[in-house]
């Protein structure tokens, strides 16, 4: 069946530093989706990217899909303790095919 | 939110008893469905819903049963709960097509002893 990895598991960032987690799936993507869980929370919807190659901006979070729609990253610069959370990707291999989620990327902030 | 509720919220139940969680939303949407999200695993699909009676199996879908008699209803039941099933649940619908965007309820934490 579809598989989705993410990598890292974790992530330790000192607050004000970038870095960028990674999402793999075994088949092509009709889309991919990011999902952000706050601790004790459940997940949201971030955005959803369609287009191979297509990069999108939400302020200090840049999400590309690779050429070949079968990778996405997030990449997150100058992190705050406000970017504290579990990532997760979700794929879909096409339209009416159910979403697979990741394994997710747990980010920790140390101010 | 997208009008999503679950209940119970917390729950502490024995092994071998049945237990049932239900997922409550107030707009009418067609598709719905059940995660159970543990450490290292990520969501992993349950059961899932496209309208009233139609349901099917997702990935983990051993020791549950589900039902929708009603669109605003998607009850998920451990039949004989087991230690194996502690987890935290979350329900889940799209306002579209099932590989839309979908909108999460706030989750049930389930302890079996």
């Amino acid at each position: 069946g579809q598989q989705v990895m993410q990598i890292p598991q974790y992530q330790h960032v000192q607050e004000g530093e970038d870095f960028t987690t990674y999402c793999n799936s075994s088949t092509t993507l009709s889309n991919i989706q990011w999902y952000k869980q706050r601790p004790g929370g459940h997940p949201v919807f971030l955005i959803q990217l369609v287009k191979s190659g297509e990069v999108k901006k939400q302020k200090r979070l840049t999400f590309q899909f690779g050429e070949a729609k079968k990778n996405s990253s997030l990449h997150i610069t100058a992190t705050q303790t406000t970017d504290v959370g579990t990532y997760f990707c979700a794929g879909a291999k096409a339209a009416g095919n159910k979403l697979t989620f990741g394994g997710g990327t747990r980010v920790l902030v140390k101010p | 939110d997208a009008g999503i509720t679950q209940s119970p919220r917390h729950k502490v139940t024995e092994t071998g008893t049945p237990v049932t969680l239900r997922c409550h939303q107030t707009e009418n949407h067609r598709y719905m469905y059940w995660y159970r999200q543990d450490p290292g695993h990520g969501l992993r699909l349950i059961h899932y819903s496209y309208g009233v009676k139609d349901t099917d199996k997702g990935e983990v879908s051993d020791g549950y049963s589900v039902s929708r008699s009603k669109t605003e209803d998607f009850l998920l039941t451990l039949e004989s709960a087991t230690s194996s099933q502690t987890s935290v649940y979350f329900c889940a619908i799209t306002r579209g097509a099932e590989t839309d965007t979908q909108y999460f309820g706030p989750g049930t934490r389930l302890t079996v002893l």
